[in-house]
């Protein structure tokens, strides 16, 4: 199975800030890495697909990058609905999986 | 708007067999465009892909989970459904049913998530 590895595990910030999370996998995938959004109590939401395509209603300050084995997600200036865990993914091949998440926190 | 609404019991006794139902809206799970897939997240740990069938009725499975697993669909309800035997408290989780899409294989609707606990 592919690893995937996000960093950090969470992490404080202020609204306007730049924030950018990581997620470097156990083998290249090429491009095949996608983002989630995660709030309590609500079902996770697609940001990005294929590394750095936005999810139709996905605000531009969501950008993705990378490709082989690091990625990035980075929130151009993050907003007060931003606060949320993040997870990456990778469908370069089954079984898929995801990273252990990333928690954006209010500091 | 694609909803998923995952339903079935919330508690399941040790060895017996977890089954869930997801019932699809606004989209015919009789697509070529998508898989429908379950995942699940464990107390304390990630988000575990299950495994995935498509309206023709093929189904690919998680390995570390195959020897258990039966995921079926039904067209004409447009559901499909989760069946996972001898269940250990391992098996606690939130089940997530989700639409994926069938050429990049990124998850582009999930349900709510039902919680299902193993426990006598």
């Amino acid at each position: 199975d592919i690893q995937m590895t996000q960093s950090p595990s969470s992490l404080s910030a202020s609204v306007g800030d730049r924030v950018t999370i990581t997620c470097r996998t156990s083998q290249t995938i090429t491009t095949y890495l996608n983002w989630y959004q995660e709030k309590p109590g609500r079902a996770p939401k697609l940001l990005i697909y294929g590394t750095s395509t936005l999810q139709n209603g996905v605000p531009s300050r969501f950008s993705g990058g990378g490709s082989g084995t690091d990625f990035t997600l980075t929130i151009s200036s993050l907003q007060p609905e931003d606060f949320a865990t993040y997870y990456c993914q990778q469908s370069y091949t089954t079984p898929l999986t995801f990273g252990q998440g990333t928690k954006v926190e209010i500091k | 708007q694609v909803q998923l609404q995952e339903s079935g019991p919330g508690l399941v006794k040790p060895s017996q067999t977890l089954s869930l139902t997801c019932t699809v809206s606004g989209r015919s799970i009789s697509t070529d465009d998508n898989y429908w897939t379950w995942i699940r997240r464990r107390p304390g740990k990630g988000l575990e892909w299950i495994g995935y069938i498509y309206f023709r009725g093929n189904t690919y499975y998680n390995p570390s989970l195959e020897s258990r697993l039966t995921i079926s669909v039904d067209t004409s309800k447009n559901q499909f459904s989760l069946n996972l035997n001898s269940v250990t408290s391992a098996d606690t989780a939130v089940y997530f049913c989700v639409s994926q899409d069938s050429r990049g294989y990124f998850f582009d609707y999930w349900g709510q998530g039902t919680l299902v606990s193993v426990s006598s």
